[in-house]
């Protein structure tokens, strides 16, 4: 199993600029999440889904959009990035309903100038 | 949802006990996490505990829990160096389909 991945890795935007942050995982789970990382901020959820065509906003939504058409999948659109969006993304996957733990991928890095 | 703080940062020595700890307000909390994140990378589940157990041990990682006064700990014994990372306690965000809520994470550093 490949687990949780995410591309790019890396990504440089300028204001206004539009681009989508893709997520995949194998493992079959239901529940993806987006989650930003800010120095000092630890990780705010954006978005979540609990599965196939079904989503719903985190604490930190605006700007953002999601969709989930397969299970395996569950990209985040920035509409028209900011330098406010400046951060690191992660996307998280987990299975169970009584245990939460998360499966996180290995994270984008975004700038925005 | 739950609200999770702890402290920012924490330095010791090698070979020292190292001990995080972490405050949370969801009493109806199940399960309770550690995550580990080195430098440039992803959170890795370092450790869980279930809300029925006072205590969990794995190899040189303690996690206690204090219920009544909702307090996690995560006591690491013999520190080495590797162990530099960021600490992130977490606990259930039952509102937004199992997702987490996660403390602002502890830096741990190491020194020789």
């Amino acid at each position: 199993n490949a687990g949780v991945t995410q591309t790019p890795k890396f990504q440089v935007l300028k204001t206004g600029q539009s681009m989508t942050l893709q997520c995949a995982q194998d493992m079959n789970h239901e529940y993806m999440s987006w989650y930003r990382q800010d120095p000092g901020m630890g990780l705010r959820l954006i978005h979540y889904s609990v599965g196939a065509g079904i989503t719903d906003q985190g604490e930190v939504p605006n700007g953002y959009n999601v969709s989930r058409s397969t299970t395996e999948d569950f990209p985040l659109r920035l509409l028209s990035a900011a330098p406010s969006q400046t951060s690191v993304y992660f996307c998280a996957s987990s299975y169970s309903q009584e245990n939460y733990e998360q499966y996180f991928g290995p994270g984008t890095r975004l700038t925005v100038t | 949802g739950e609200d999770v703080e702890q402290s920012l940062f924490l330095s010791v020595r090698e070979g020292d006990s190292s001990v995080i700890n972490c405050t949370y307000t969801d009493s109806s909390s199940t399960y309770l996490y550690w995550y580990k994140q080195e430098p440039g990378a992803g959170l890795q589940l370092l450790t869980y505990i279930f809300s029925n157990m006072d205590m969990k041990q794995d190899q040189r990682l303690t996690v206690l829990l204090n219920k009544k006064d909702k307090h996690l700990s995560l006591r690491i014994a013999d520190t080495q160096t590797g162990d530099s990372a960021i600490y992130f306690c977490a606990g259930p965000n039952s509102n937004s389909g199992y997702a987490l809520n996660f403390g602002k994470g502890t830096s741990l550093l190491v020194t020789p």
